[in-house]
């Protein structure tokens, strides 16, 4: 399709182990974001790629939380050691501007729960 | 601190009611501001967009309004329907930063009943 896809769209495990979210961006977007939602709560920014820059990490709660973009495309949200509290959904969105002013296309998102 | 405030947290209404959301934000000066549409389970889709300049915006049933000098900004929802029920989230651009750095309001969450 041609719009953003994340998976897994469900994910259940237990706490302490680890899980990787993956987001495949509109084809050309050069701006990559991961946002955290838990429920009926707003968006936490996590994460942000724009091109061959250095990701902006300000928003990761922990050392836990890790990200990489491969190729300028295909992005990996790793959280290690999951807690309960890092059960929420967790949202991509790419842009196809250097954010100036871009909106946003955001995926389905990747629902995890930690027991 | 730059912040984004939405009112109210909820409202249920009436099929065929209209509805206002209201977005208040400290963000100055600002580059845009966004309403985004957030079916249950699913990502947020943009409706609209308002730069400094622009007073009003429609998208359909749906028209934003902006006051750039009182930092308001609303959402009315004319003649409702049942796939209106959704959240709502306002998103405020600083001017001349990155994409990184955009403003998201708590979201008001609508239901609209038969």
């Amino acid at each position: 399709g041609a719009g953003v896809s994340q998976s897994p769209s469900n994910k259940v495990t237990e706490k302490g182990k680890d899980v990787e979210l993956r987001c495949d961006p509109i084809s050309g977007h050069t701006a990559l974001y991961w946002y955290r939602q838990s429920l009926g709560q707003g968006l936490e920014f996590l994460i942000y790629f724009q091109g061959n820059s250095a990701p902006d990490k300000s928003g990761l709660p922990s050392d836990r939380f890790s990200a990489e973009r491969t190729g300028g495309s295909v992005s990996t949200l790793t959280i290690q050691r999951t807690q309960q509290e890092d059960s929420a959904v967790y949202l991509c969105a790419s842009s196809p501007t250097q954010g100036l002013g871009g909106e946003l296309f955001f995926g389905e998102g990747s629902r995890l729960t930690v027991l | 601190k730059n912040q984004v405030e939405q009112s109210p947290q909820s409202l249920i209404i009436l099929e065929g009611k209209n509805c206002t959301l209201q977005c208040n934000y400290t963000v100055s000066p600002f580059s845009n501001l966004r309403w985004y549409k957030q079916d249950t389970g699913r990502g947020p889709v943009s409706l609209t967009i308002m730069t400094f300049s622009e007073n009003t915006k429609s998208n359909g049933r749906y028209t934003a309004t902006l006051d750039a000098d009182t930092k308001q900004s609303s959402l009315h929802i004319t003649a409702s329907q049942l796939s209106d029920s959704a959240s709502y989230i306002c998103v405020v651009r600083p001017f001349k930063a990155a994409g990184n750095k955009l403003t998201f309001g708590g979201g008001t969450r609508v239901l609209v009943k038969p």
